[in-house]
């Protein structure tokens, strides 16, 4: 079974910390995503990886940044946190490689509150 | 235009009914496409895909592809209570730079009552 594992369920971080959500997966996937996730807006991207160092911009990625130093790992980085990017953080891998007509396999997701 | 629209719902069936969830997309090149289906409080979880024209089934779940009209559909036959969630549609481009990213829908709301 592909194992996917963010690093907190439930985070509660202040306005302007800087905050790392961490996110770890067990079957060597090139590509890996991060979403975000809010009542009425659906899921929508913020940025995605298909190697080692490699990034991409999804459709918010403003306020964020990611880190990719390891294949198994893929970081998201909040570089001064604001109220509105409290939301439901969600963590997906690409399941069978980059062919592109794979499923994605999400993790358990990050609850992250900033106040 | 959004890539992938869903019927917003939400859903109301009674136990043992069929449900019939909707998804449109923009994009005729789109290759592949996925159910998930959502808990409240959980991530999605993939309980469909289609890749060619036609019919999926897979236990109680049919997914239907018609690449015409550019529209996926999800049959639930024999609805239980604990298929209540929100099912969403996801739309892979599979080319270019897009290669892998699916394109989310914003959900169905579906509730099965007793």
């Amino acid at each position: 079974d592909v194992k996917v594992t963010q690093s907190s369920r439930y985070l509660v971080k202040r306005t302007g910390e800087k905050v790392f959500l961490e996110c770890v997966q067990d079957m060597d996937h090139e590509n890996m995503f991060w979403y975000r996730q809010d009542p009425g807006l659906g899921l929508r991207l913020i940025y995605f990886s298909y190697d080692v160092k490699m990034k991409e911009k999804g459709d918010i990625p403003e306020g964020y940044s990611v880190s990719r130093e390891k294949k198994e790992r893929f970081s998201l980085i909040l570089e001064s946190a604001s109220t509105n990017q409290t939301s439901m953080y969600l963590c997906a891998t690409l399941v069978g490689g980059a062919e592109g007509n794979q499923p994605q396999h999400f993790g358990d997701g990050t609850r992250l509150s900033i106040l | 235009q959004k890539e992938v629209e869903q019927n917003s719902g939400p859903l109301s069936v009674p136990e043992g009914a069929i449900a019939s969830l909707n998804c449109t997309y923009s994009d005729r090149g789109s290759q592949s496409f996925f159910w998930y289906r959502q808990y409240s409080g959980k991530s999605p979880e993939l309980i469909m895909f289609i890749y060619s024209n036609g019919d999926k089934e897979d236990g109680r779940f049919t997914a239907q592809l018609n690449k015409a009209s550019q529209y996926v559909s999800l049959l639930i036959r024999d609805s239980q209570p604990s298929d209540s969630a929100t099912y969403l549609c996801a739309v892979n481009k599979n080319r270019g730079s897009t290669l892998g990213r699916l394109y989310f829908g914003r959900g169905t709301q579906l509730t099965v009552w007793p």
